[in-house]
């Protein structure tokens, strides 16, 4: 079935560590993006990507990097920069269209970063 | 200016009531509109797409646009306690823009 795969669901970091979270699509999406939510909160952009090898910041981009080298797989790291990580990542992916904008947003199941 | 304004409630409505959710935006040129329902701990899942003026009609959902006013709504008919959720509205994002949402709403019904 198509969809967006993210991994790990739960991911416990020590502090000064960077983690890596995985997202891999099979819709054949050209646009993928990441979010962060804290709780109680809305969504905030931290990267996206319109095409592969291009990447764009968005709202919330500091302490954060991303690669797409693939148009499958947009994997988002969270460095030793990022002070206060805690937060729910939301992965999403969607097909720009040539008159009404993206398509609708798939999201992924989500991380739940913790830091200890 | 935020892009997308939502009222982040609670919004607390009795069972077998209309749930009204409001969303206004900054940006005239954003010609449709998607409205997700988000469960918490869950991610986000689309329920409505609006693209001209007026309502569009979906089962008990119905979306509003006005472009005029800059402002889409989103009615919930017969509320359930299982429509329980934070609701979030989003310009489509032409052109190389990145899909942005609002803080969306939190709907609560009451059994």
């Amino acid at each position: 079935d198509g969809g967006i795969t993210q991994s790990p669901k739960y991911l416990f970091r020590k502090e000064g560590q960077n983690v890596t979270l995985s997202c891999e699509q099979n819709l054949n999406h050209d646009a993928m993006y990441w979010y962060r939510q804290d709780p109680g909160q809305g969504l905030r952009l931290i990267y996206y990507s319109q095409i592969v090898n291009d990447f764009q910041k968005g709202d919330i981009a500091e302490g954060y990097s991303v690669s797409r080298e693939k148009k499958e797989s947009f994997p988002l790291t969270v460095t030793s920069a990022q002070k206060n990580p805690t937060a729910f990542y939301l992965c999403a992916s969607s097909q720009p269209g040539s008159g009404l904008g993206n398509t609708e947003a798939f999201f992924g199941q989500g991380t739940r970063l913790t830091v200890v | 200016q935020k892009e997308v304004e939502q009222n982040s409630g609670p919004l607390s409505v009795p069972e077998g009531a209309i749930a009204s959710l409001n969303c206004t935006y900054s940006d005239r040129g954003s010609q449709s509109f998607f409205w997700y329902r988000q469960y918490s701990g869950k991610s986000p899942e689309l329920i409505m797409f609006i693209y001209s003026n007026g309502d569009k009609e979906d089962g008990r959902f119905t979306a509003q646009l006005n472009k005029a006013s800059q402002y889409v709504s989103l009615l919930i008919r017969d509320s359930q306690p299982s429509d329980s959720a934070t609701y979030l509205c989003a310009p489509e994002g032409k052109g190389r823009r990145a899909l942005t949402f609002g803080s969306g709403t939190r709907l609560q019904v009451q059994p």
